[in-house]
């Protein structure tokens, strides 16, 4: 186990909804990363948020939102669910805005109907 | 452009013999990466690491070796055993001034090990 914890573990939305998924960082971690896993692909950068900022982002629009909170824990916040949307969601801890020694949750598993 | 590609997607290796899983990379830029490990319903696990100023690098059971002439990346596994059938996947990253070194993943290979 790597410590990184994801909710919900499965979540099922509808087209046009808005959905939250959050994190909780490994011990002594600061820095939130959060991609986006299609089926049968390999993990998409969304974001990264260090110190509670936007350290950076991938290719995907601005309903794709998130926060991070002085405990360092975060939120993926997905505005206007669109059918694509629906995929593992993961969030990945490290100490330092380095991509190096990410550990990674479990995901979040949306479905958008 | 960033791209990370594989060259088979499934790999099937009888137990205990070894396995390579290759990677192919187009960034000659890219000056770190990673291979991950990733079982059914679970995040990716870091495997092993390896810079570019590095040709290899050993781990318990695992070798990474990377070869920039021709941007390809390999993940050797010694002895497989049942416990290493999941799917692998290469990633690499920039350099970067601004430290939001992001990771770009390869599609992934299944590997399955027959016991």
């Amino acid at each position: 186990e790597t410590g990184v914890t994801q909710s919900p573990t499965h979540l099922i939305k509808t087209r046009g909804q808005q959905v939250t998924l959050r994190c909780s960082s490994q011990s002594g971690h600061n820095t939130v990363s959060w991609y986006q896993q299609a089926l049968g692909q390999g993990p998409q950068f969304i974001f990264q948020y260090y110190r509670e900022e936007e350290n950076g982002r991938g290719n995907f629009p601005p309903r794709f939102s998130g926060l991070q909170f002085p405990n360092y824990s975060s939120e993926l916040n997905v505005n206007a669910l669109e059918l694509d949307d629906s995929a593992l969601y993961l969030c990945a801890s490290s100490f330092g805005s380095s991509s190096e020694k990410l550990f990674f949750g479990s995901g979040t598993q949306l479905s958008v109907l | 452009g960033e791209s990370v590609g594989l060259h088979l997607p499934t790999l099937s290796v009888q137990e205990g013999d070894n396995s390579i899983i290759n990677c192919a990379y187009s960034n000659s830029a890219s000056d770190y990466f990673i291979w991950y490990k990733q079982e059914s319903g679970k995040g990716p696990q870091f495997i092993i690491d390896i810079r570019s100023n590095m040709d290899k690098r050993q781990g318990q059971r695992v070798t990474v070796l990377l070869n920039k002439t021709v941007k390809h990346l390999s993940l050797q596994i010694a002895a497989t055993q049942p416990g290493d059938s999941a799917v692998y996947f290469c990633a690499e990253t920039l350099p970067s001034n601004f430290g939001n070194e992001k990771l770009t993943f390869g599609t992934g290979t299944r590997l399955t090990i027959i016991p």
